[in-house]
């Protein structure tokens, strides 16, 4: 079974930093790309970053680039996302996603349950 | 970066009813396109990639079209357990703004 679990959430004030991990099991995760989605309260999902199966390619959306970094370690089976001078839109629930597979068609599949980041003075 | 234009924001309609949420993408997309229903409290689900492929175990009722710019989700039978929140996709990339399906 499929699973991803995401920590490293939490209270953090403007201008902060903290880090995002995604721990996943089930499957071989060095075989799969894999993104960092948010959602703020009431709002709609964003997309926030991609990274291939060995980080040669690596995408961010324009509200988090040059700010954030995302990076994996395939020996550990981990995803991160290490977010830097944090804004109070920056305010989510994020989710790590896996893709459906492993070549081709490569949409977000498989969900953790998400990690709350609060950006508030 | 391309953005992605849901319309309707809302839409009200009844069990039994075929509805039609559409996506538009800024720029040709090629077929790079998915849809994902939300219920409140919980992580999306996916329904449709590479435009109009149904994820496995995903009900017949829904099905995708398009190409390019343009792509439309259609729930043939609207039933109880599809009153929820669609977005849709451009991968890896932007989710368009959703579209609410409520209760008429």
């Amino acid at each position: 079974e499929v699973q991803l679990v995401e920590s490293g959430g939490g209270l953090v004030q403007p201008g902060g930093s903290l880090r995002l991990s995604c721990a996943a099991s089930g499957f071989t995760f060095s075989s799969y790309s894999m993104n960092w989605v948010r959602q703020a309260p009431g709002k709609g999902l964003e997309w926030v970053s991609y990274i291939s199966t060995s980080s040669s390619v690596i995408y961010y959306a324009d509200s988090v680039k040059g700010r954030f970094t995302i990076s994996r370690d395939n020996a550990r089976n981990s995803l991160y996302l290490q977010m830097n001078s944090l804004r109070v839109e920056d305010t989510a629930v994020y989710y790590c996603a896996r893709a459906l597979h492993s070549s081709g068609s490569i949409p977000p599949r498989f969900w953790g349950q998400g990690t709350l980041v609060t950006v508030s003075s | 970066d391309i953005q992605m234009t849901q319309s309707p924001s809302t839409l009200s309609a009844s069990v039994g009813d075929r509805v039609t949420i559409t996506c538009r993408a800024s720029q040709s997309i090629s077929n790079w396109l998915a849809w994902y229903q939300q219920k409140p409290g919980k992580a999306p689900k996916l329904l449709i990639y590479d435009a109009s492929s149904l994820e496995s175990g995903v009900p017949s009722r829904f099905s995708g079209s398009g190409s390019g710019t343009d792509f439309t989700l259609t729930i043939s039978s609207l039933q109880p357990d599809d009153f929820a929140t669609y977005y849709c996709q451009q991968y890896p990339g932007a989710f368009g703004q959703g579209t609410k399906v409520e209760i008429k």
